[in-house]
């Protein structure tokens, strides 16, 4: 099976601050790689698909990049109700795999 | 509005079966281009996937449960169950239930609440 890799574990930056997380599969997934955010007692919600397409809803500060193995979130202007846990996940086929999570603290 | 909704068991007891509900409505899942994902996050860490069912009740299983997990659906495909045989404490978890619906195998725009079920005895 594919495994999913995220770093970092952990980040704490400013509001403001460009932030970037980057999830690596263990063999190709194309562009089927999504990025989710969960807060606290929630469900996931979904903030990119397809690599790098917005889900309708989403705030353009959020952006996705990649193909093939490698892949960023990135976060262009970091504002506080950013604060959560971020998962990738691949879908390229069946069984699916996440990332073990990215906490993000805004100081 | 497609919602999902998972019911089931809020204590379990070790080597028992667990059984979960996942009612979905707003959405026809008979078209035979969607299915349901059971997902699961133990107390503090990560999602993780279990398993998947089709309308043409076509299934995947992460392997490393595959042999404790069955998913299955009633026919009218308005439900949809997993079940996962000698649980242990380490299943504790919130169990969800989601959904893609831009494609047959994509990325989740639709999730339950999620439901908690603890194993103890």
């Amino acid at each position: 099976d594919i495994q999913m890799t995220q770093s970092p574990s952990t980040l704490s930056a400013s509001v403001g601050d460009r932030v970037t997380i980057t999830c690596r599969a263990s063999q190709s997934v194309s562009v089927w790689l999504a990025w989710y955010q969960q807060k606290p007692g929630r469900a996931p919600k979904l903030l990119i698909y397809d690599a790098s397409t917005l889900q309708s809803g989403v705030p353009s500060r959020f952006s996705g990049s990649g193909s093939g193995t490698d892949f960023t979130l990135t976060i262009s202007s970091l504002q506080p109700e950013d604060s959560a846990n971020y998962y990738c996940q691949k879908y390229n086929k069946y069984p699916g795999a996440f990332g073990q999570g990215t906490r993000v603290e805004v100081k | 509005q497609i919602t999902l909704k998972e019911s089931g068991p809020v204590v379990v007891k070790p080597t028992e079966t667990l059984t979960l509900t996942c009612a979905v409505s707003g959405f026809s899942l008979i078209n035979g281009r969607v299915g349901v994902s059971w997902i699961r996050q133990p107390p503090g860490k990560a999602l993780e996937w279990l398993a998947h069912i089709f309308s043409n009740d076509e299934k995947s299983y992460t392997t490393s449960l595959r042999s404790r997990l069955t998913i299955s659906k009633d026919t009218s495909f308005r439900q949809v169950f997993l079940t996962l045989t000698n649980v242990d404490p380490l299943d504790t978890a919130t169990y969800f239930c989601a959904l893609p619906s831009r494609r047959l195998v994509g990325a989740y725009d639709f999730w339950g609440q999620g439901a908690l079920v603890t194993v103890s005895s």
